[in-house]
């Protein structure tokens, strides 16, 4: 499967807990978002990679949240001291900077439940 | 603020009919619309996509209609069948013109549920 991987599929923590998701983007895409799905909502946008470079981060991202991307290839999201607000749907999305909105192709996300 | 606006919430078509879902946008810098079509435990992936130029685009059964002045768009499948069965979700973004951000606004989804 050549699309983009999202590792784990859920994960349940308890509240107060760190957690880190893992994102490998389709191989030749040098652009990876991440949103956040929440039930009956729409993805909303977390943050942006263009390689390396994180150039775009919502207001949604707390200062508990932290994505990086070291070597421009798989990316990680990290929360720290998740409460029970963070339960949600965390999804990573991949595109090719050769053109303006390139199609983003979404991963299965990654299923958070803070208990 | 909810900068994109969808319905309806939920939507029941018989096989064969017509599935009409709406959304309307605020931001007049949005300049590409893509709908999404999501099933359950999955990603969303993207159906069908237009930018504000063209009024309307077709893809096999599905068509995007597009009113710039209205600040409305519209996703439209012809002969619905029950594999249609998803969640389908209108965006928008920015980055089309390469100005903007390339982030995408989503709408709260349609539940579409097509009946044999």
């Amino acid at each position: 499967d050549t699309g983009v991987s999202q590792d784990p599929r859920h994960k349940i923590t308890k509240r107060g807990q760190n957690v880190t998701f893992r994102c490998d983007p389709i191989s030749e895409h040098n652009r990876l978002y991440w949103y956040r799905q929440t039930l009956g909502q729409g993805p909303e946008f977390l943050t942006y990679f263009q390689n390396e470079a994180q150039l775009e981060k919502s207001r949604l991202l707390s200062d508990r949240f932290s994505a990086e991307r070291p070597k421009g290839s798989f990316s990680t999201l990290e929360i720290q001291r998740t409460e029970q607000g963070d339960s949600a749907m965390y999804l990573c999305a991949s595109s090719l900077a050769t053109g303006n909105n390139s199609p983003l192709h979404f991963g299965n996300g990654t299923r958070l439940t803070v208990t | 603020q909810q900068q994109v606006k969808q319905s309806p919430q939920s939507l029941i078509v018989q096989k064969g009919g017509i599935s009409i879902i709406n959304c309307a946008y605020e931001n007049t810098a949005f300049d590409y619309f893509p709908w999404y079509q999501q099933f359950p435990g999955k990603g969303p992936a993207l159906l069908i996509a237009i930018r504000p130029d063209v009024s309307e685009k077709k893809e096999g059964r599905f068509t995007i209609s597009f009113n710039k002045s209205a600040k409305q768009f519209s996703l439209h499948i012809m002969d619905s069948q029950p594999g249609d069965s998803a969640t389908y979700f209108c965006a928008a973004s920015m980055g089309y013109s390469g100005a903007g951000s390339y982030q995408l606004t989503f709408g709260k989804g349609t539940k579409l549920s097509v009946i044999p």
